[in-house]
């Protein structure tokens, strides 16, 4: 149950895209497409933004977007606005019924 | 409205015990699964145990395999995680959330946590 590996920041002007990678193994990430994103905005709960690699929960911006190469997985969130800065955490399936998360990206909108 | 609301954290000493519980409302609970998952200072998260929408079956981390137990109690739509033999790397804020098959058993809902801090 190792984690997965995010960069532990990114950043981007207002308006730029950024993409924060996911890298996993070929028992969690390559295995099952069952990756999902989070963001969590300082002293908040996580709230979901992507699920099953690169589907958008009803009423998550069409700007977040997630796909998904062998055991790599990777979060775009284009046309950057001020409010998404926070900290953006990836998850998969690990197999018998665990999960294994990444370490979390802190996104900075300069 | 969904919510998940977690209580029961505090100061404990290493090898103590603690039994932390989420109330939830805002939906069937009997049909979820639910799971703890904890946020250690400064770091990611980190899922530790899920129960099944049944609480017939039960899966944990290997980190606290042996010493958390995960339950539930469906006529009052509560979760449990009893904590034993606690160490100080234990020490995280405590969220419950729910997974849903309808959205790959994403975590679609959490509670706003609860913090545990394991220290002499």
């Amino acid at each position: 149950q190792s984690a997965l590996t995010q960069p532990p920041s990114a950043s981007g002007s207002p308006g730029q895209s950024v993409t924060i990678s996911c890298t996993g193994t070929s028992s969690d990430v390559g295995a099952y497409n069952f990756v999902s994103w989070y963001q969590q905005h300082p002293g908040k709960a996580p709230q979901l933004i992507i699920y099953e690699v690169s589907k958008r929960p009803s009423g998550v911006p069409g700007r977040f977007s997630g796909s998904k190469s062998g055991s790599a997985a990777s979060l775009t969130v284009t046309g950057l606005q001020a409010e998404d800065e926070g900290h953006y955490h990836c998850t998969s399936y690990a197999g018998s019924n665990t999960w294994v998360f990444g370490g979390g990206t802190k996104l900075t909108v300069l | 409205e969904v919510q998940l609301v977690e209580s029961g954290g505090g100061l404990v000493r290493p090898g103590g015990s603690l039994r932390l519980s989420c109330a939830a409302s805002g939906f069937t609970f009997n049909t979820y699964s639910l799971n703890w998952v904890r946020q250690a200072p400064g770091k990611g998260l980190d899922w530790v145990t899920s129960v099944s929408s049944s609480g017939r079956y039960t899966y944990y981390a290997d980190s606290v395999k042996g010493r958390f137990t995960i339950s539930r109690d469906n006529a009052k739509n509560s979760l449990y995680l009893q904590m034993n033999s606690l160490r100080v790397e234990d020490t995280a804020i405590y969220y419950c959330a729910r997974d849903t098959i309808a959205l790959g058993w994403a975590f679609d809902y959490w509670g706003q946590g609860v913090q545990v801090t394991v220290s002499s």
